[in-house]
């Protein structure tokens, strides 16, 4: 089993929707999480750290869910410019290593 | 802003050639790591380093070197290089050994080996 797992896509949505990804992890010690963005042909940039509690930046909504040990992305409101794939990211205690997901496509249609 | 540095943005060498990927931070991070990015594959780790002189092997280090002779310069060898090592390179660094500290990308290099 991978250590995490995404549903590759890609998803295909028109402008104004929202669309939730998931990505589940397997290390129940893991302690840090991440969503990164990127775009094609380019380097990952950090879109939002995922805490405990759940956060919230703009359109963009990360929550994490320990028990079942899956974080999820939301986008509300789609833009035509949010179309890209979404890294998820989990670092375990300990190691201060990354384990990237391989990531979701998003496109986001007129 | 973090920024992270990488030499070259497309580089295109000969099988069996020596090749050196620099990449520069300007943060004072302690972590620096090497990744490449393949269709289909997503990001593998190659090396990384925790410190100056450091160096700890990733996923797939057969092939590679690296060389961290100072805290803000991590480089990435590959001592003959070979068709199978085309691919997009990414550098990243990160602070500290706390917990919750995200990476830094640099804007990778795309390496072609004819």
């Amino acid at each position: 089993r991978k250590e995490v797992e995404q549903d590759p896509g890609p998803f295909n949505v028109p402008e104004g929707a929202t669309v939730a990804f998931n990505c589940t992890y397997s290390n129940s010690a893991s302690q840090s999480f991440f969503w990164y963005r990127q775009d094609c042909r380019k380097e990952p940039k950090l879109l939002m750290s995922v805490y405990s509690s759940g956060n919230e930046d703009g359109r963009f909504t990360a929550q994490l869910n320990r028990a079942s040990q899956y974080i999820s992305l939301l986008i509300r409101d789609s833009k035509l410019s949010d179309s890209a794939t979404y890294l998820c990211v989990v670092e375990s205690g300990g190691s201060y290593i990354p384990t990237f997901g391989r990531g979701t496509s998003l496109i986001v249609h007129p | 802003d973090v920024k992270v540095t990488q030499s070259s943005r497309y580089l295109v060498k000969r099988t069996g050639e020596k090749v050196f990927l620099e990449c520069v931070q300007d943060m004072d991070h302690e972590n620096m790591f090497w990744y490449r990015q393949d269709p289909g594959l997503g990001l593998r780790l190659i090396y990384f380093s925790y410190d100056v002189k450091m160096k700890e092997k990733g996923d797939i280090p057969e092939g590679y070197s690296v060389s961290r002779e100072k805290k803000e310069r991590f480089s990435l060898i590959l001592e003959s290089a070979s068709t199978n090592q085309t691919s997009m390179y990414l550098c990243a660094s990160s602070t500290g050994r706390s917990s919750n500290q995200p990476q830094h990308f640099g804007d990778g290099t795309r390496l072609s080996i004819l």
